[in-house]
């Protein structure tokens, strides 16, 4: 079973703050990396793709990747009130005709004011 | 405003009774997918269709069936629903198979 693993959190910071939001993963084909932002009761709401090594920045959001480590990260930089909420990596699976994204089960963030 | 539209918002469902939850979009999406979401199990794929006319098993896919008869629709239908099947229902869509997917509100389903 290709897993995806996030710790659970919560992750508390203070407002102002850069927020680092981790991801693992075991399948080493894997190509895109994404992370959802999900507020309590809501949908997810995609914030960053990243499907190549280093770093990808879109505005106050960093995505990190390191594929030799299996490792995916957020950046939030100047953290704010508004930004707490659950934050999901999800990972492409790749195989023949299957194009199944893989989530993980999310880290929640709270950032206090 | 283009985007997903689920329905219903919620629904309370006495086992053994057949539902459909519906999903339209507006984008003319080529792929679609289906999600549960359950505490501690993150989203989890039931089906997908990377385009119309076509449909695949995702994660979870036992006890749903779905079809995709046009571009923007792409309803799940529980034959007889059990209690295992309370759970928060997202649909969901992307350009093509490999792009980025858009999620939907949301069904919250409670079976009893």
């Amino acid at each position: 079973q290709k897993e995806v693993e996030q710790n659970s959190g919560p992750l508390s910071v203070p407002e102002g703050a850069i927020a680092s939001l981790n991801c693992t993963y075991s399948d080493r084909g894997s190509q895109s990396f994404f992370w959802y932002r999900q507020y309590s009761g809501k949908s997810p709401e995609l914030i960053m793709f990243i499907y190549s090594n280093g770093d990808k920045e879109d505005g106050r959001f960093t995505a990190q990747l390191n594929k030799a480590s299996q490792y995916v990260s957020l950046l939030i930089r100047d953290s704010q009130p508004s930004d707490s909420a659950t934050y999901l990596c999800a990972v492409k699976e790749y195989g023949g005709a299957t194009n199944k994204l893989i989530f993980g089960t999310g880290t929640l963030l709270a950032v206090q004011p | 405003i283009a985007g997903i539209t689920q329905a219903p918002t919620s629904q309370i469902l006495a086992a053994g009774r057949r539902m459909t939850l519906r999903c339209t979009q507006d984008m003319r999406h080529n792929a679609m997918y289906w999600y549960r979401q359950d505490l501690g199990l993150g989203l989890r794929l039931i089906h997908y269709s990377n385009t119309a006319g076509t449909t695949g098993k995702g994660e979870v896919p036992d006890g749903y069936s779905v079809s995709r008869a046009n571009t923007d629709d792409f309803p799940l239908t529980l034959a007889s629903a059990v209690p295992s099947q309370t759970s928060v229902y997202f649909c969901a869509s992307s350009v093509a198979w490999d792009q980025p997917q858009h999620f939907g509100d949301g069904t919250r389903l409670s079976i009893l």
